[in-house]
């Protein structure tokens, strides 16, 4: 059952252009949910933690967004820069659970 | 360091042959997660730690993977007798607590070639 679906599965921009990517969940009850960066050959780095109570957070050029009713979240990229090029992974957790529930994930190709 | 340190980064083995995965966790981190990842793909639950218990294994794809944590900090997990299928990234990951607030951090993995 995969309760995770995330799109586009890739996505190539041009530097300095903003991004949006989408995650759609189905996990229930409804904990918590994170978004990951995760370089070519690196372990994912956590950028983002969005609880059911926020609709938005921002972290520099990242901005994360969650409506919890219909269980959507997205990671808005402002201004790409070359760096910004890695898989970017959703990961919903839900209440009770030790184990979070990792997206496939989005390729982003940031060009010059 | 004070990140999650994997060994060893790259590991080929013949069909057949037993591996051993080490993960080191940073210190004081309760909870230990492997997973494993296919290329193109997002990481997959294999088995959890907390402390020195394994308290879910329900990811480990046949009886041939077996994971330990006997003291509570480093892990070993165990692929025997090892099948072309089993060719992935193994990433260890630890957080701090028990509950969904803290994040995992990664290792940057093992990539794993059977051949």
């Amino acid at each position: 059952k995969n309760q995770v679906e995330q799109s586009p599965q890739s996505l190539i921009i041009l530097e300095g252009k903003n991004c949006t990517l989408q995650c759609n969940y189905t996990v229930s009850p409804f904990s918590n949910l994170r978004w990951y960066k995760q370089d070519t050959g690196r372990g994912p780095v956590s950028l983002t933690i969005m609880t059911f109570s926020e609709n938005t957070k921002s972290n520099g050029r990242y901005t994360a967004t969650l409506d919890a009713d219909t269980k959507q979240s997205s990671l808005h990229i402002t201004a790409s820069q070359l760096s910004d090029s890695a898989s970017y992974i959703c990961v919903p957790r839900s209440g009770g659970s030790y184990i979070p529930t990792f997206g496939r994930g989005t390729s982003l190709i940031v060009h010059p | 360091g004070a990140g999650v340190s994997q060994s060893p980064r790259y590991k080929v083995a013949k069909r057949g042959q037993d591996v051993a995965l080490r993960c080191d966790p940073i210190s004081g981190h309760v909870s230990l997660f492997w997973y494993q990842q296919a290329l193109g793909q997002g990481p997959e639950f294999l088995t959890y730690f907390q402390n020195e218990a394994q308290l879910d294994k329900s990811g480990l794809p046949s009886d041939r993977f077996f994971a330990e944590r006997p003291e509570g900090s480093v892990s070993t997990l165990k692929i025997q007798r090892t099948q072309q299928e089993d060719s992935a990234v193994y990433l260890c990951a630890s957080s701090l607590g028990t509950g969904g607030d803290s994040p995992l951090h990664f290792g940057n993995g093992t990539r794993l070639t059977v051949t």
